[in-house]
């Protein structure tokens, strides 16, 4: 079994500030790990993966996320928020395994002060 | 245009009706999947396809159903709507590590 949970639902930062969303995973077997982004009204779009590779990776519009088995977990950051960053972030995992399902925190957003 | 596709993007029904909600990917991916959202539950599976003819349910399949007799299309009918199966609902295609969603239903049930 697996499971996600992402430490807190509502995360408000200032423009230009280090945005840090957590994440930690419980999975039976070594996972694939994601980090979705949804805009308002849209659908979820991939920021991010881990695929048993580099520990530290780099997504796009700055964000990365580094793995650490140890203390199970998988965040988010980008060293610089900007107002286009407002939206909600969802960590998800997936086994390595044939297990195709994905199962996702309860997101968290993210508000921008200007 | 290739992707994946829901429609409709908006449905309001009544308490009782039978709805579905149509999935369509043009990559021939083998996995399909239909999640629902929630404030507060993130995306909940309800259920899933391994190929056309095989689906199981997931975390929350009660009240819902699938088929999915060709590989690019994966309809989620509710029976008898509810209003608590009032969600937004997102269809999902994956052929290897990743996972490409729809735009996702706002469906409500009144």
């Amino acid at each position: 079994a697996q499971s996600v949970t992402q430490l807190g639902s509502h995360v408000s930062v200032s423009e230009g500030a280090l945005v840090l969303l957590r994440c930690n995973y419980s999975s039976s077997v070594p996972p694939y790990l994601f980090w979705y982004v949804q805009y308002p009204n849209q659908g979820l779009q991939l920021l991010l993966k881990y695929t048993s590779a580099a520990t530290l990776v780099k997504g796009i519009n700055g964000f990365e996320a580094e793995f650490k088995k140890s203390e199970t977990s998988f965040h988010l950051t980008k060293p610089s928020a900007h107002m286009s960053d407002a939206a909600e972030y969802f960590c998800a995992v997936s086994p390595e395994t044939n297990d195709y399902k994905l199962s996702f925190g309860a997101g968290t957003t993210v508000t921008v002060r200007a | 245009d290739a992707g994946i596709t829901q429609s409709p993007r908006y449905k309001i029904t009544e308490t009782g009706r039978q709805v579905t909600l149509m999935c369509h990917q043009t990559w021939s991916h083998s996995y399909m999947f239909w999640y629902r959202q929630d404030l507060g539950h993130g995306l909940r599976l309800i259920y899933y396809s391994a190929a056309a003819d095989i689906t199981d349910k997931g975390e929350v399949p009660d009240g819902y159903v699938v088929s999915r007799s060709k590989t690019e299309n994966f309809p989620l009918t509710l029976e008898s709507a509810t209003r608590s199966q009032t969600s937004v609902y997102f269809c999902a295609s994956r052929g290897g590590v990743l996972a490409f969603f729809g735009q996702g239903t706002r469906l409500t049930v009144v």
